[in-house]
């Protein structure tokens, strides 16, 4: 059974790192690539980063220099950490699993979601 | 960044009616759209992909085309099941973006 699961701390100081881990089972993240989708409350769906399964990476330009995403393979994760987090940064975090097929992707399971608030 | 204009914002329609959600792409994004359903506290589940290709498991009321830079989902049929929130992602081009989401409400 395909299942990922995100873990976080919840609450963030703003400034400070925000270190997010999802960790999947059910599949190898070597055949597999992994995205991040955060949601900002009442808001719509933001791509942020992804992780193919050779284990090259590619960002939302956007963010892309507060981003870092990684992964274990021994340990089944995931890990994204992004910086200088500010207000507008509050959101809920998917992971969620993808491959492409040769001729196009398929994002087909995701995470229940992390919710993450940036305050003081 | 390529845009992502989905229309209508929200939605109401009857049990039984069959209702259509359209997005449109900033550029030619070749098929690469997926649709996505997201009911509230939930995470979004996957209905299409490759424009027209239905994900297993999913009813068969639930139907996508389009090419080019025009896209639609079409859901024959309404069901109580299907009021929720609904979404197009692009995935021709890093980074992939999502349209704005569409609203439906069951009368």
């Amino acid at each position: 059974q395909v299942q990922l699961k995100e873990s976080g701390p919840g609450l963030v100081q703003p400034s400070r790192t925000l270190s997010l881990t999802c960790t999947v089972s059910g599949f190898s993240l070597t055949s597999y690539g992994v995205s991040w989708v955060r949601q900002p409350p009442g808001k719509g769906l933001e791509w942020i980063a992804a992780i193919w399964s050779g284990g090259s990476t590619d960002y939302n330009s956007a963010l892309k220099s507060r981003l870092s995403i990684s992964r274990d393979t021994s340990k089944s994760q995931v890990l994204l950490k992004m910086n200088s987090l500010q207000t507008e940064d509050t959101a809920m975090y998917f992971c969620a699993r993808y491959y492409y097929s040769g001729d196009y992707y398929v994002m087909d399971a995701w995470g229940q979601g992390a919710s993450v608030t940036v305050s003081s | 960044d390529i845009q992502m204009t989905q229309s209508p914002a929200s939605l109401s329609a009857s049990l039984g009616e069959t209702v259509s959600i359209e997005c449109l792409a900033s550029e030619d994004i070749y098929n690469n759209l997926a649709w996505y359903q997201q009911k509230p506290g939930k995470s979004p589940q996957l209905l299409i992909y490759y424009a027209s290709s239905l994900q297993d498991g999913v009813p068969s009321r639930f139907s996508g085309s389009g090419s080019g830079t025009q896209y639609s989902l079409k859901i024959n049929s309404l069901e109580s099941e299907d009021a929720a929130t609904y979404f197009c992602l692009q995935d021709s081009e890093y980074p992939w973006t999502f349209g704005g989401g569409t609203k439906l409400e069951l009368k």
